[in-house]
């Protein structure tokens, strides 16, 4: 059974960081791109970045770009979200998931709360 | 950036009608288009994959249909456990986006 488990969120003050891990069982996790989906509360889905399978690409929503790093490290089957000078609008559950032809496989989410 | 512009925003229907989801692209796409279904509390599921194919376990009331800019997810006959919040969302250009939701209700 695939399973995936964010961890990492809080409480953070705004220009804070924050570092989430989604750690993977179940499937091969060095065989498929990974994302991270957030939602901020009572709003809908919003794709923030995405990772390729080995890592080695990257790609970013433009409300995230530079401050934001996804990555990988496929030996502990673990994805990684880097966040840097987190703002208000940044406040949402943070969802990682397994990207196969769609998002298949979902966490339940790690929720993350910018403010002062 | 592609917007997907999903309508109705609110659809109230009864249990045993017929829902039909529309999601509409500013620019037209390959059709890797996907719907996802949430209920509150949860975190989504895939329901439809490439604009009409079912994910696994999908019950076959759920379909999908349409290409180019125009999507359609079609409920055929819904079920108590079907009132939910849908979204669809485009894999084939960076950035992905999703819609904006359509939520069914229970009129």
């Amino acid at each position: 059974e695939v399973q995936l488990l964010e961890s990492g969120g809080g409480l953070v003050q705004p220009g804070g960081s924050l570092r989430l891990s989604c750690a993977a069982s179940g499937f091969t996790f060095s065989s498929y791109a990974m994302s991270w989906v957030r939602q901020a509360p009572g709003k809908g889905l919003e794709w923030v970045s995405a990772v390729s399978h080995i890592g080695t690409s990257t790609y970013y929503a433009d409300s995230v770009k530079g401050r934001f790093s996804i990555s990988r490290d496929n030996s502990k089957n673990t994805l990684f979200l880097q966040m840097n000078s987190l703002r208000g609008d940044d406040t949402a559950v943070y969802y990682c998931a397994k990207d196969n032809v769609g998002f298949d496989s979902w966490g339940q989410g790690t929720l993350v709360t910018v403010s002062s | 950036e592609i917007v997907l512009t999903q309508s109705p925003a609110t659809l109230s229907l009864s249990p045993g009608e017929r829902a039909t989801l529309s999601c509409r692209a500013s620019q037209s796409f390959s059709n890797y288009l996907a719907w996802y279904q949430q209920k509150p509390g949860q975190a989504p599921r895939l329901l439809i994959y490439d604009a009409s194919s079912r994910a696994t376990g999908i019950p076959a009331r759920f379909s999908g249909s349409g290409s180019g800019t125009d999507f359609t997810l079609t409920i055929s006959s819904l079920e108590p456990e079907d009132f939910a919040v849908y979204y669809c969302q485009q894999r084939g250009n960076w950035p992905l986006t999703f819609g904006g939701g359509t939520k069914v209700e229970i009129k």
